[in-house]
């Protein structure tokens, strides 16, 4: 067990830049979350995965996000034309069906 | 929709002493999961300690343990014997139906040495 895998962890980027991040699941973990984090805050649900099908997505992701999972296996997130308030942590977690899930370290977003 | 509140943005507590962290929830469901998350500074979210909705007993893990009071939506955390390894932000969460954690704000916990 190598646990939740995230890339990169800092990523400094100008505003109106694309951004995209990977996440590597525990590898039996069948299903796959991102959250986004603000300094002081809980995360908030973003979207999630079983296998490389999207079954919710929140309506925090507007329509600059895009994730996918093309194999069940990682994942990416993408931001198209960021905003200041793009900028937090963004984490991904897996999980095996309805076992708890376990977190990557996050991708830190700054932007400029 | 699911909320989670905690009322203590901070704790504070000398070393080996006991504290509890307080947070309630909403839901309308019947059957659902309660857990605290541990966030030290820079570092992963790790599951602490989870709780059944269904089941009465209050679970516990070494020096963690849980006081789920169903009836009053509240769900808090004593940390017996404090160390200084266990200063960290603590999220309580609420899971149901799709899956999706729902986080409370988060208490910053500091060990006194």
């Amino acid at each position: 067990d190598t646990g939740v895998s995230q890339d990169p962890r800092h990523k400094i980027t100008k505003r109106g830049q694309n951004v995209t991040f990977r996440c590597d699941p525990i590898s039996e973990h069948n299903r796959l979350y991102w959250y986004r984090q603000t300094l002081g805050q809980g995360p908030e649900f973003l979207t999630y995965f079983q296998n490389e099908a999207q079954l919710e997505k929140s309506r925090l992701l507007s329509d600059r996000f895009s994730a996918e999972r093309p194999k069940g296996s990682f994942s990416t997130l993408e931001i198209q034309r960021t905003e200041q308030g793009d900028s937090a942590m963004y984490l991904c977690a897996s999980s095996y069906n309805n076992q708890p899930q376990h977190f990557g370290d996050g991708t830190r977003l700054s932007i400029l | 929709a699911q909320t989670v509140t905690q009322s203590q943005p901070e704790m504070s507590v000398q070393e080996a002493e006991t504290v509890t962290l307080s947070c309630t929830y909403d839901t309308s469901e019947s059957d659902y999961y309660l857990f605290w998350y541990k966030q030290p500074p820079s570092r992963q979210m790790i599951l602490v300690i989870r709780q059944e909705a269904y089941k009465q007993q209050n679970a516990t893990e070494n020096r963690f343990s849980v006081n789920f009071q169903k009836a009053a939506k509240s769900f808090s955390l004593k940390i017996s014997d404090s160390q200084l390894g266990d200063a960290a932000m603590y999220f309580c969460a609420c899971i149901q139906g799709a899956q999706k954690l729902v986080f409370g704000q988060g208490t910053r916990l500091t060990i006194n040495p």
